[in-house]
């Protein structure tokens, strides 16, 4: 059984840098792509971007100039990094299975929540 | 604002159904059969219920089914139960340069 869990700080200071990671178990890292969904409180989804075994990336636009994956193949670990962080990046954070141009998101972690206080 | 259009809020009685709607444009619902629908329960991750604009997960049961025409998708639930309830998201590739789009979500409320 896939399972993805997510770690990181739930607290960030404002103007400094988000970080997460992603740990899957029950399926190698080396086979679809791998993302990370965010949802801040009482809104809804949104795509900030995947990442391959290879390290080839994609991102949201809106977010493209702030974020960074990469991926640790030995540890089956994939991870985040926002910058410049504000009020706005205040969200549940999930990593997700999926992003490649055939099925959807299909196996995600529990969501961590991030805050960035104001 | 959300890239696809959902209406907030669907409410219907046990046994009846009801349809999500979730519009978008030519540029991802309309130019895409990557459509997907999910459904959260309160706390919960989003689980994939639907993909490729109408293949059931595994194991879901036939009591969901969707759909496309033009440049909108819906999600029709029958046979409501109250384990329906939930929120519902539709999903959609919007192109090598967006890529990903997610609807605003719909609350559905079995009454």
């Amino acid at each position: 059984q896939v399972h993805l869990q997510e770690s990181g700080p739930g607290l960030v200071k404002p103007s400094e840098t988000l970080s997460l990671t992603c740990t899957v178990s029950g399926y190698a890292i080396t086979y679809y792509y791998w993302s990370w969904i965010r949802q801040p409180p009482g809104k809804g989804l949104e795509w900030i971007g995947y990442i391959y075994y290879t390290g080839s990336t994609n991102y949201n636009p809106s977010l493209k100039s702030r974020v960074t994956m990469s991926v640790d193949t030995s540890k089956n670990q994939f991870s985040l990094k926002l910058n410049s962080v504000s009020a706005a990046d205040t969200a549940v954070y999930f990593c997700a299975r999926g992003g490649q141009l055939w099925g959807g998101f299909d196996y995600w972690g529990q969501g961590t929540l991030v805050t960035v206080p104001s | 604002q959300s890239a696809l259009t959902q209406p907030a809020s669907v409410s219907g009685s046990p046994g009846q159904s009801i349809t999500i709607s979730c519009t978008g444009t030519s540029s991802d619902i309309g130019d895409s059969n990557l459509v997907s629908w999910y459904q959260q329960h309160p706390g919960k991750a989003p689980k994939l219920i639907i993909y490729e604009v109408d293949k059931g997960s595994s194991g879901l049961s036939n009591r969901f089914s969707a759909s496309k025409s033009g440049n909108t998708a819906s999600l029709t639930i029958s046979g409501l139960q109250a384990d329906d309830e939930a929120d519902y998201y539709c999903c959609s590739y919007a192109g090598s340069g967006t890529f990903w789009v997610f609807g605003g979500g719909t609350k559905l409320t079995v009454l």
